[in-house]
């Protein structure tokens, strides 16, 4: 069964403390793997997708890359406006074309 | 440029009653997509439309129906709420592949 944890839960960090988010996937082949931010009381904000191993994607203090089990989103010296929640979905090969499952995201507050 | 407006933000329903939760996209989009949120399981796809006129299954579709009224318009409907589809619904759109734009949820709660 397709399957996508994200881990921590939740992650404190003070600002300019870099550091990782995981997210890792258990699907039969891999169509994509997204990351979204999602900010309190909205809806989820798409950011990066990568489709293969060794890929990797930048957007300002954000870097998402991709390993064939295991996506990390990296986070370089932080700010607090970039506390938010942070989703990743993956699309597997052998369903419908639209369908993504997501995980259950990273809780990331970020302190002055 | 407004995107993908849901309305209403926030409803409250009683067992049993019924109610239709309405999404618009302004960007041209071919697909459209119905999520639920719950706490600590993600969003989870209810229905979705890849096209004007066609409609598909998601994991959790049992106790809702959609419309894709034309391109712009997808709407949820729930025939006879009960409180287990208490969640936060967004829709979102996109041209194909994963969900792009979505909007702001609405906000249901079921007594």
């Amino acid at each position: 069964e397709d399957q996508v944890t994200q881990s921590p839960e939740a992650l404190r960090l003070q600002e300019g403390e870099s550091s990782s988010l995981n997210c890792s996937y258990t699907v039969s082949g891999l169509r994509g793997l997204f990351w979204y931010r999602q900010d309190p009381g909205k809806g989820p904000e798409f950011l990066f997708t990568l489709y293969s191993a060794g890929e990797e994607k930048e957007k300002e203090r954000l870097k998402a890359t991709l390993t064939k089990k295991e996506s990390f989103l990296h986070i370089t010296a932080p700010k607090p406006e970039d506390s938010a929640t942070y989703l990743c979905a993956v699309r597997d090969m052998k369903t419908s074309y639209d369908k993504v499952i997501f995980g259950p995201g990273t809780s990331l507050s970020v302190i002055p | 440029n407004a995107g993908v407006t849901q309305t209403p933000k926030f409803q409250v329903l009683k067992t049993g009653q019924s109610m239709t939760l309405q999404c618009a996209q302004d960007m041209n989009h071919n697909s459209m997509y119905w999520y639920r949120q719950d706490p600590g399981m993600g969003l989870r796809l209810i229905y979705y439309s890849a096209s004007e006129g066609t409609t598909d299954k998601g994991e959790v579709p049992n106790g809702y129906n959609v419309s894709r009224l034309n391109k712009r318009e997808f709407s949820l409907r729930l025939e006879s709420a009960a409180p287990s589809q208490t969640s936060v619904y967004f829709c979102a759109s996109s041209e194909g592949g994963q969900p792009q734009h979505f909007g702001d949820g609405t906000r249901l709660s079921i007594l």
